[in-house]
């Protein structure tokens, strides 16, 4: 079965980097695309970005243009999401998501990580 | 950026009500908009795609409409496993959500 396994909770200060690994099975890796999403407390999802593990592709939001760096590891089926120069605005569950579409990307996400918590506090 | 907005932000009703959720793009989209149920500390789970498709294993209770700007999730009977907040999604252009909608016990 499909899964995608996150790394665990994190405490941050301010202007810190944070990195969150995300870890699939049950499928054939580098053919679907891996998206991350946050939601702050109580708040709603928002879109970070997207890569493609064939290869390493990636495509950012603009927002976060130049503080996130999504990477892979093909050995290990693991795909990971640094955010750098935290801000207390960047406390949210960080999710990762699997492309519903195998091969391209479609932007919406069949399959979700569990979570991981990143707090940043000084 | 294309903005997504739900309504109502938070409904309440019982069980067996139809309930209707409503989402507006700021521009058109065609049929490129999904619908997602997210229970408080889980991830959120796919309901329906391209407007809608709804996702094999998907209570058939659950259906969607529209294109263009406007789009409504209608669950035909709600059951208690059905309180949960929903979102809306465009894909479009990458990717972004509505604000969601808490369906709550009236």
């Amino acid at each position: 079965q499909v899964q995608l396994v996150q790394s665990g909770a994190e405490v941050k200060k301010p202007g810190a980097s944070v990195m969150v690994s995300c870890k699939a099975s049950g499928y054939s890796f580098a053919t679907y695309y891996i998206h991350w999403v946050r939601q702050a407390p109580g708040q709603g999802l928002e879109w970070m970005g997207m890569i493609n593990p064939n290869g390493g592709y990636t495509s950012y939001a603009q927002k976060f243009q130049g503080r996130v760096t999504m990477t892979r590891d093909t050995s290990t089926s693991t795909v990971y999401m640094e955010l750098s120069s935290l801000r207390s605005d960047d406390t949210a569950v960080y999710y990762c998501a699997r492309d519903a579409r195998q091969l391209v990307e479609v932007y919406y996400f069949d399959f979700w990580g569990q979570g991981t918590l990143v707090t940043v506090s000084s | 950026d294309i903005q997504m907005t739900q309504s109502p932000s938070t409904l309440s009703a019982s069980v067996g009500d139809r309930v209707t959720i409503t989402c507006r793009a700021s521009q058109s989209i065609s049929s490129w908009l999904a619908w997602y149920q997210q229970k408080p500390g889980k991830a959120p789970k796919l309901l329906i795609y391209k407007a809608s498709s709804l996702k094999s294993g998907v209570p058939s209770r659950f259906s969607g409409s529209g294109s263009g700007t406007e789009f409504t999730l209608t669950i035909s009977s709600l059951q208690p496993d059905d309180f949960a907040t929903y979102y809306c999604q465009q894909y479009s252009t990458h990717s972004s959500f509505g604000q969601g909608t808490k369906v709550e016990i009236k």
